[in-house]
């Protein structure tokens, strides 16, 4: 497609189970991210990939957090034993492989996810 | 401090008025900035990115950088309904790895007939 697409737009869970968030970069884009937005807030980082190389996961809050990008194009953000906490956007975004300048991201629509 | 701060307003102009929004950031090695536009319940949408001291303009926007001061703003011009959204300052912050960004938490802008 023409814009990195997430999936599901929508995620309710049970506080204690696992939950798996899907992104679908750029077509040709190096760089992968993945960001957490809590309501009235900005996006925060939480890990970075170039192709299939994880070179920043400084913003994961726990290890109940995983993310992977196994063949450098689409990447999954697992999240076990969801918290409440836990609720919020996740958003992803994706930007070309870094030249001179960093390459602004473009992002997904994002997975809105509730913990109950 | 944050290490990329935005007032959070709301910040109420009148249509075809100058909406100007402000940015300040921490890390002064800084060398890439952007602003991004967000509506409600929708993903950030790229408007400017700036690298160099000075104006940059692009239709009715306008970024300013200031890295003696650590500012960065966003000047919208003719200021129309559809630009009332919230608006996203994000900076990559030098000290960190390859191409980590830092969000400020969004400025809400309204945009009044």
């Amino acid at each position: 497609g023409a814009g990195v697409s997430q999936s599901p737009r929508y995620k309710v869970a049970k506080r204690g189970q696992d939950v798996a968030l899907r992104c679908d970069p750029i077509s040709g884009h190096v760089s992968l991210f993945w960001y957490q937005q809590a309501l009235g807030q900005g996006p925060e980082f939480l890990t970075y990939f170039q192709n299939e190389a994880q070179l920043d996961k400084s913003g994961l809050p726990s290890d109940r957090f995983f993310a992977e990008r196994p063949e450098g194009s689409v990447s999954t953000l697992k999240i076990q034993r969801t918290q409440q906490e836990d609720s919020a956007v996740y958003l992803c975004a994706s930007s070309l492989k870094k030249g001179t300048r960093d390459q602004p991201q473009h992002f997904g629509d994002g997975t809105r996810l509730s913990i109950l | 401090q944050k290490e990329v701060e935005q007032n959070s307003g709301p910040l109420s102009v009148p249509e075809g008025a100058i909406a100007s929004l402000n940015c300040t950031y921490s890390d002064r090695g800084s060398q890439s900035f952007f602003w991004y536009r967000q509506y409600s319940g929708k993903s950030p949408e790229l408007i400017m990115s700036i690298y160099s001291n000075g104006d940059k303009e692009d239709g009715r926007f306008t970024a300013q950088l200031n890295k003696a001061s650590q500012y960065v703003s966003l000047l919208i011009r003719d200021s129309q309904p559809s630009d009332s959204a919230t608006y996203l300052c994000a900076v990559k912050l030098t000290a960190s790895s390859a191409s980590k960004i830092i969000f400020g938490s969004g400025t809400r802008l309204s945009i009044r007939p």
